[in-house]
């Protein structure tokens, strides 16, 4: 049962213009989306968040949208840069039996060609 | 410390054989958890701590993993006689807060491969 889901495995753009990756998920319990980003060999990073009160959260070229009625949310990275080139996971919590268990998507790999 | 730490790094192990991973996490941080991360996909929740108190444990593959937390710091993931499934990387994770919703702070993950 994925909770979460990230249906494109990967993206390709070109520099300078913009990555849209998305996110889908089924839980309607889920209360706080955040994005990661994982380079090979290292953690996944914390990119950017969003709580389910909002429908926008910006922090300079990274955008995340969330429609709740569509239970979606998509990153945005406008301008896309080469070292943008990572694997993005989405990942979902809320009070789900009564502990704030984070859920994780499978991954999109960006990249971004110069 | 200033991030999250995990030992070993890299891990091979025979088939049957135990081992124990370690997390030390960022100082001050009540949340601890663990994740299992297969090739191509997402990490997998296995369990979490707050302070010392295991609260959620049911991710667990199996009763072959076992964590503790004995004083609320440092963590270490114990997998008893392992199996080639076992073989994936273990991340660990912190966050500030016991409550609500946070951001988790990473570790680089302990490899393992089981022969």
């Amino acid at each position: 049962d994925q909770q979460v889901k990230q249906n494109s495995p990967s993206l390709s753009v070109q520099e300078g213009r913009i990555s849209i990756l998305n996110c889908d998920y089924t839980n309607s319990m889920f209360d706080y989306f955040l994005w990661y980003k994982k380079y090979p060999a290292e953690g996944p990073t914390f990119l950017i968040s969003i709580s389910s009160i909002k429908d926008k959260n910006e922090d300079g070229r990274f955008t995340v949208f969330l429609n709740k009625s569509a239970k979606h949310l998509s990153l945005h990275i406008v301008p896309s840069q080469p070292g943008d080139s990572a694997v993005y996971f989405c990942a979902a919590t809320g009070p789900l039996s009564g502990t704030y268990k984070y859920i994780f998507g499978t991954g999109t790999r960006l990249k971004v060609l110069a | 410390g200033a991030g999250v730490s995990q030992s070993p790094r890299y891990k091979v192990a025979k088939r049957g054989q135990d081992v124990a991973l370690r997390c030390d996490p960022i100082s001050g941080h009540v949340s601890l958890f663990w994740y299992q991360q297969a090739l191509g996909q997402g990490p997998e929740f296995l369990t979490y701590f707050q302070n010392e108190a295991q609260l959620d444990k049911s991710g667990l593959p199996s009763d072959r993993f076992f964590a503790e937390r004995p004083e609320g710091s440092v963590s270490t993931l114990k997998i008893q006689r392992t199996q080639q499934e076992d073989s994936a990387v273990y991340l660990c994770a912190s966050s500030l807060s016991g409550s609500g919703a946070n951001v988790l702070t990473f570790g680089a993950g302990s490899r393992l491969t089981v022969l």
